[in-house]
């Protein structure tokens, strides 16, 4: 079974300007979720989907940070403009609807802003 | 008060100890309570899970969890190098979509 695929792994931008992050859920979880996570500490929940519907997006900082996820599968979230408190690892994780406490994650974009 | 408090450490332990880990939260409405593993640029993986309070094995592992006093724990026995890792707990309730807090982090290092 494949696993949670993210891309890209790195990325250097300098403030201000523009990043996307890409995410592909493993195949049949209807669940998804983009966590912050900086250095030292725990992963923070960004925004959870449901399919296409989104769940929670509480902690998105809403001003700078948009996510979407077209025909419930993958999932994109993009930052414009980018400050340097921005500067983490973005994980991506996916689970089945009734097993949320069983999420898979992948292996994160670490973002640094100059 | 953060809803989920972890110690980061770091904790240092020789090769065959046994590890304690814990974790204390605030919100009652907790039922999931989950470890995650991360080694170092990777994503956590599940470890385990506890579904309200009681005890789980997994071979080396056991998680306890005593929601009378919001206090969880994983122990280790036997620790292994390959156990040298960043340990998170995370709890959730199944309502609400289970929206899932992390604590922080412990960051384990077993010596050889």
């Amino acid at each position: 079974e494949a696993g949670v695929a993210q891309s890209p792994r790195y990325k250097i931008i300098e403030k201000r300007q523009s990043v996307a992050f890409w995410c592909n859920p493993i195949s049949g979880h209807a669940t998804l979720y983009w966590y912050q996570q900086i250095l030292g500490q725990g992963p923070k929940l960004l925004i959870q989907f449901q399919n296409n519907g989104v769940v929670d997006d509480s902690q998105l900082p809403k001003d700078r940070f948009s996510a979407e996820r077209l025909k419930g599968v993958d999932s994109t979230l993009k930052i414009q403009p980018a400050k340097l408190e921005d500067s983490a690892v973005y994980l991506c994780a996916s689970s089945s609807q009734v097993l949320g406490y069983e999420q898979y994650f992948g292996p994160g974009t670490r973002l640094t802003v100059t | 008060q953060k809803e989920v408090e972890q110690d980061p450490g770091p904790l240092s332990v020789p090769e065959g100890a046994i590890v304690s880990l814990n974790c204390t939260y605030s919100n009652s409405a907790f039922q999931y309570f989950m470890w995650y593993r991360q080694y170092s640029r990777k994503g956590p993986e599940l470890l385990m899970y506890t579904y309200s309070s009681g005890n789980k094995e997994d071979g080396r592992f056991t998680a306890q969890v005593d929601k009378s006093s919001k206090y969880i724990s994983l122990f280790i026995r036997d620790s292994q190098p390959s156990d040298s890792a960043t340990y998170l707990c995370a709890m959730s309730a199944s309502t609400g979509g289970f929206k899932t807090i992390f604590g922080a982090g412990t960051r384990l290092f077993v010596k050889a």
